[in-house]
């Protein structure tokens, strides 16, 4: 099972361009996440999509979008790029059950923006 | 507000115990996250607190307290293989997880 994948492994953009980063799940799972990660700081959450079709905003949505056609791929959007969006970030998706609610991660995006 | 508290960083020797703590404020609460995230690589899920008490897994052991909003992550055995930052994520009333910026677990032989 692949679990989550993410694309590019990294990147390096030219502000002011635009860029997606993609995110694909094979387990099924409704929701799925998009973190930043930035040196000193614990996860922020961009966006959230509890299931196909739905998506809201995280504690850092500015500058950033996202869609959920369906329920393995959640890609993120960087319109124009600037250099404080230079981060790491992660993408997971959630399960749930009677015993259990774990979020699991893809391997991450490392994105500088120049 | 939303706030995590841990240490920044901690040192232990190989093969001792050592027990990392977090206190947390949230609004509204449906559990505790652990986990681990080795340098450079995504965060990987270690436990769930969902009600007070202690949660055994292995070498791996974590403790909550909902009415003191205080956790703890304990672990046994150290192998220089646990050097890592450990996370500490409560879950907010939107099911939402609030994370804290980690502790960074230096194990010495």
């Amino acid at each position: 099972t692949a679990g989550i994948t993410q694309a590019p492994t990294s990147q390096i953009l030219a502000a002011g361009r635009s860029m997606t980063l993609r995110c694909t799940q094979d387990m099924r799972h409704n929701a799925m996440y998009w973190y930043r990660q930035d040196l000193g700081l614990g996860l922020r959450l961009i966006h959230y999509s509890n299931t196909a079709g739905t998506t809201g905003k995280g504690e850092v949505p500015d500058g950033y979008s996202v869609s959920r056609a369906n329920t393995d791929d959640f890609p993120l959007t960087l319109a124009s790029a600037v250099p404080s969006q230079t981060s790491v970030y992660f993408c997971a998706s959630r399960e749930t059950s009677a015993h259990t609610d774990t979020q699991y991660f893809g391997p991450g995006t490392r994105l500088t923006v120049l | 507000g939303q706030n995590i508290d841990q240490p920044t960083e901690m040192t232990a020797t190989e093969g001792a115990i050592v027990q990392i703590n977090c206190t947390y404020q949230t609004s509204g609460f449906n559990g505790l996250f652990w986990y681990q995230q080795h340098a450079g690589e995504a965060p990987t899920f270690l436990s769930y607190n969902v009600l007070d008490g202690l949660e055994e897994k292995g070498r791996f052991s974590s403790f909550l307290s909902r009415s003191k909003g205080y956790s703890y992550l304990l672990l046994k055995e150290l192998q220089m293989k646990d050097s890592a930052s450990y996370l500490c994520a409560p879950m907010d009333s939107n099911y939402q997880l609030i994370w804290g910026a980690g502790t960074k677990l230096i194990i010495k032989p």
